[in-house]
Protein backbone atom coordinates (compact mmCIF):
# COMPACT_ATOMS: atom_id res chain seq x y z
CA UNK A 1 0.00 0.00 0.00
CA UNK A 2 1.34 3.46 -1.02
CA UNK A 3 2.08 5.60 2.21
CA UNK A 4 2.90 9.49 2.78
CA UNK A 5 3.82 11.10 5.61
CA UNK A 6 3.52 14.63 6.42
CA UNK A 7 6.05 16.17 9.14
CA UNK A 8 7.08 19.69 10.07
CA UNK A 9 3.76 21.22 11.16
CA UNK A 10 4.07 23.53 13.79
CA UNK A 11 3.17 27.45 14.92
CA UNK A 12 5.60 30.14 13.55
CA UNK A 13 5.22 33.62 13.79
CA UNK A 14 4.40 36.43 10.53
CA UNK A 15 7.23 36.27 8.73
CA UNK A 16 8.66 33.12 9.77
CA UNK A 17 9.83 30.08 7.80
CA UNK A 18 9.29 26.16 8.08
CA UNK A 19 9.85 23.00 6.18
CA UNK A 20 7.69 20.83 5.56
CA UNK A 21 8.58 17.29 4.52
CA UNK A 22 6.78 13.94 2.74
CA UNK A 23 7.49 10.78 3.01
CA UNK A 24 7.13 8.29 0.77
CA UNK A 25 7.16 4.44 0.32
CA UNK A 26 5.93 1.55 -1.16
CA UNK A 27 5.73 3.03 -4.59
CA UNK A 28 8.15 4.16 -7.44
CA UNK A 29 8.80 7.86 -6.25
CA UNK A 30 10.63 8.84 -9.39
CA UNK A 31 7.32 7.47 -11.59
CA UNK A 32 4.59 9.92 -10.54
CA UNK A 33 4.28 13.97 -9.83
CA UNK A 34 3.90 15.39 -6.04
CA UNK A 35 1.85 17.52 -4.70
CA UNK A 36 1.12 20.00 -1.64
CA UNK A 37 -2.22 20.86 -1.07
CA UNK A 38 -3.90 22.58 1.81
CA UNK A 39 -7.12 23.22 3.94
CA UNK A 40 -7.63 26.43 6.06
CA UNK A 41 -9.44 25.57 9.24
CA UNK A 42 -13.14 24.88 7.93
CA UNK A 43 -12.82 25.52 4.53
CA UNK A 44 -11.90 24.29 1.10
CA UNK A 45 -8.82 22.50 -1.00
CA UNK A 46 -5.80 24.75 -2.33
CA UNK A 47 -3.32 23.56 -4.82
CA UNK A 48 -0.13 25.13 -3.66
CA UNK A 49 2.77 23.48 -5.67
CA UNK A 50 3.94 20.51 -7.25
CA UNK A 51 6.85 18.89 -8.40
CA UNK A 52 7.18 16.65 -11.73
CA UNK A 53 8.63 12.88 -11.22
CA UNK A 54 11.96 14.09 -12.37
CA UNK A 55 12.16 17.00 -10.16
CA UNK A 56 13.14 19.07 -13.41
CA UNK A 57 10.35 21.00 -13.28
CA UNK A 58 7.45 22.73 -11.02
CA UNK A 59 4.97 25.03 -10.43
CA UNK A 60 2.95 27.26 -7.79
CA UNK A 61 -0.28 28.66 -6.90
CA UNK A 62 -0.33 32.62 -6.96
CA UNK A 63 -0.61 32.62 -3.35
CA UNK A 64 2.75 31.11 -2.63
CA UNK A 65 4.82 32.12 -5.53
CA UNK A 66 8.06 33.11 -4.65
CA UNK A 67 8.23 32.68 -1.09
CA UNK A 68 7.36 28.65 -0.89
CA UNK A 69 9.61 26.42 -2.91
CA UNK A 70 9.33 22.36 -3.51
CA UNK A 71 12.23 19.73 -4.29
CA UNK A 72 12.44 16.20 -4.23
CA UNK A 73 15.16 13.95 -2.92
CA UNK A 74 14.71 10.73 -5.07
CA UNK A 75 16.63 8.81 -3.21
CA UNK A 76 15.25 9.85 -0.15
CA UNK A 77 11.79 9.58 -1.27
CA UNK A 78 10.44 12.82 -0.27
CA UNK A 79 9.53 15.74 -1.06
CA UNK A 80 9.89 19.07 1.09
CA UNK A 81 7.89 22.56 0.83
CA UNK A 82 9.82 25.55 2.02
CA UNK A 83 8.03 28.00 3.09
CA UNK A 84 9.02 31.66 4.09
CA UNK A 85 7.31 35.04 4.58
CA UNK A 86 4.64 33.27 6.35
CA UNK A 87 1.31 34.88 6.93
CA UNK A 88 -1.47 34.38 9.08
CA UNK A 89 -3.72 33.13 5.69
CA UNK A 90 -0.91 30.47 5.29
CA UNK A 91 -2.38 28.72 8.46
CA UNK A 92 -4.19 25.28 7.31
CA UNK A 93 -3.30 21.78 7.25
CA UNK A 94 -0.86 20.59 4.51
CA UNK A 95 -1.48 17.43 2.49
CA UNK A 96 0.96 15.82 0.36
CA UNK A 97 -0.33 13.96 -2.49
CA UNK A 98 0.73 11.64 -5.06
CA UNK A 99 -0.43 12.48 -8.71
CA UNK A 100 -1.39 9.83 -10.94
CA UNK A 101 1.17 10.23 -13.73
CA UNK A 102 4.27 12.10 -14.48
CA UNK A 103 3.05 15.58 -15.30
CA UNK A 104 0.41 17.49 -13.24
CA UNK A 105 -2.74 16.10 -14.81
CA UNK A 106 -4.69 12.74 -13.39
CA UNK A 107 -5.84 13.82 -10.31
CA UNK A 108 -4.32 12.94 -6.72
CA UNK A 109 -4.26 9.07 -6.08
CA UNK A 110 -3.06 8.98 -2.49
CA UNK A 111 -3.01 11.29 0.66
CA UNK A 112 -1.04 11.78 3.62
CA UNK A 113 -2.77 12.38 6.83
CA UNK A 114 -2.03 16.16 6.45
CA UNK A 115 0.53 18.58 8.93
CA UNK A 116 -1.50 21.66 10.57
CA UNK A 117 0.77 25.06 10.45
CA UNK A 118 -0.61 27.78 12.10
CA UNK A 119 0.60 30.79 11.87
CA UNK A 120 0.52 33.18 14.63
CA UNK A 121 1.33 35.80 17.12
CA UNK B 1 -7.29 30.59 -13.57
CA UNK B 2 -9.91 28.09 -14.33
CA UNK B 3 -12.86 28.81 -11.81
CA UNK B 4 -14.85 25.31 -10.76
CA UNK B 5 -18.14 26.08 -9.59
CA UNK B 6 -19.97 23.65 -7.02
CA UNK B 7 -23.73 23.09 -6.38
CA UNK B 8 -25.32 22.77 -4.36
CA UNK B 9 -22.77 23.55 -0.86
CA UNK B 10 -24.62 21.41 0.84
CA UNK B 11 -27.85 19.10 1.03
CA UNK B 12 -29.90 16.76 3.16
CA UNK B 13 -30.83 13.43 1.74
CA UNK B 14 -32.26 9.86 2.87
CA UNK B 15 -30.66 6.96 2.84
CA UNK B 16 -31.41 5.00 -0.27
CA UNK B 17 -31.86 8.46 -2.56
CA UNK B 18 -29.74 9.01 -5.73
CA UNK B 19 -27.69 12.17 -5.44
CA UNK B 20 -26.19 14.18 -7.68
CA UNK B 21 -23.80 17.08 -7.08
CA UNK B 22 -23.08 19.17 -10.22
CA UNK B 23 -19.47 21.02 -11.18
CA UNK B 24 -19.34 23.67 -14.40
CA UNK B 25 -15.65 24.59 -15.59
CA UNK B 26 -15.52 28.36 -16.14
CA UNK B 27 -13.60 26.96 -19.59
CA UNK B 28 -13.27 23.77 -21.68
CA UNK B 29 -11.08 21.56 -19.52
CA UNK B 30 -12.13 18.27 -21.62
CA UNK B 31 -12.30 15.45 -19.35
CA UNK B 32 -9.32 16.75 -16.97
CA UNK B 33 -11.49 16.18 -13.33
CA UNK B 34 -11.60 14.52 -11.11
CA UNK B 35 -14.07 13.95 -7.73
CA UNK B 36 -12.49 13.52 -4.14
CA UNK B 37 -14.89 12.14 -1.14
CA UNK B 38 -13.57 14.22 2.23
CA UNK B 39 -14.79 12.84 5.77
CA UNK B 40 -14.30 14.82 8.46
CA UNK B 41 -10.68 14.87 10.16
CA UNK B 42 -9.14 12.65 7.40
CA UNK B 43 -7.18 13.76 3.97
CA UNK B 44 -9.52 13.60 0.91
CA UNK B 45 -9.61 10.10 -0.99
CA UNK B 46 -10.45 9.90 -4.84
CA UNK B 47 -13.35 8.65 -6.64
CA UNK B 48 -13.26 9.33 -10.08
CA UNK B 49 -10.78 10.58 -12.30
CA UNK B 50 -11.20 11.74 -16.57
CA UNK B 51 -14.39 12.45 -15.01
CA UNK B 52 -15.81 9.16 -15.32
CA UNK B 53 -13.53 6.49 -14.24
CA UNK B 54 -13.85 5.08 -11.05
CA UNK B 55 -10.78 4.76 -8.67
CA UNK B 56 -9.87 1.02 -7.86
CA UNK B 57 -12.06 0.30 -4.21
CA UNK B 58 -14.77 2.87 -4.67
CA UNK B 59 -18.02 1.18 -4.67
CA UNK B 60 -19.97 1.17 -7.87
CA UNK B 61 -22.59 3.33 -6.28
CA UNK B 62 -20.70 6.27 -7.26
CA UNK B 63 -20.30 7.10 -11.12
CA UNK B 64 -18.72 10.41 -12.96
CA UNK B 65 -20.42 11.86 -16.00
CA UNK B 66 -19.63 14.92 -18.40
CA UNK B 67 -17.04 16.89 -20.56
CA UNK B 68 -16.12 20.27 -21.84
CA UNK B 69 -17.63 22.71 -18.53
CA UNK B 70 -20.30 20.36 -17.42
CA UNK B 71 -19.80 17.37 -14.83
CA UNK B 72 -22.21 15.79 -11.99
CA UNK B 73 -20.92 12.88 -9.50
CA UNK B 74 -23.93 10.75 -8.96
CA UNK B 75 -24.40 8.09 -5.92
CA UNK B 76 -27.15 6.04 -6.76
CA UNK B 77 -28.36 5.20 -2.96
CA UNK B 78 -26.86 6.78 -0.48
CA UNK B 79 -25.38 4.80 2.22
CA UNK B 80 -24.59 6.31 5.37
CA UNK B 81 -20.92 5.59 5.25
CA UNK B 82 -21.26 8.04 2.51
CA UNK B 83 -21.74 11.09 4.37
CA UNK B 84 -19.28 13.57 3.42
CA UNK B 85 -17.61 16.78 1.79
CA UNK B 86 -17.45 16.25 -2.05
CA UNK B 87 -14.80 18.16 -4.28
CA UNK B 88 -14.30 18.29 -7.40
CA UNK B 89 -10.91 19.34 -9.32
CA UNK B 90 -9.79 20.13 -12.95
CA UNK B 91 -6.11 19.55 -13.93
CA UNK B 92 -6.73 20.64 -17.46
CA UNK B 93 -4.50 23.56 -16.60
CA UNK B 94 -2.13 25.13 -14.03
CA UNK B 95 -3.16 26.12 -11.34
CA UNK B 96 -5.20 23.30 -10.52
CA UNK B 97 -7.97 24.47 -9.02
CA UNK B 98 -10.95 22.51 -6.60
CA UNK B 99 -14.54 23.09 -5.94
CA UNK B 100 -15.72 24.76 -3.18
CA UNK B 101 -17.72 21.54 -1.60
CA UNK B 102 -20.36 19.92 -1.51
CA UNK B 103 -21.46 18.52 2.03
CA UNK B 104 -23.62 15.62 2.07
CA UNK B 105 -25.91 15.06 5.32
CA UNK B 106 -28.38 12.39 6.10
CA UNK B 107 -32.36 13.57 6.77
Amino acid sequence: QVHLVESGGDVVYPGGSLRLSCAASRFTFSGHGVHWVRQAPGKGLEWVAFTRFDGKSGDYSDSVRGRFSISRDTSANTVTLHMNSLRAEDTAVYYCARGRGYSFRGGFDYWGRGTLVTVST
Amino acid sequence: DIQMTQSPSSLSASVGDRVTITCQASQDISNYLSWYQQKPGKAPELLIYDASTLETGVPSRFSGSGSGTDFSLAISSLQPEDIATYFCQQYENLPLTFGGGTKVETK
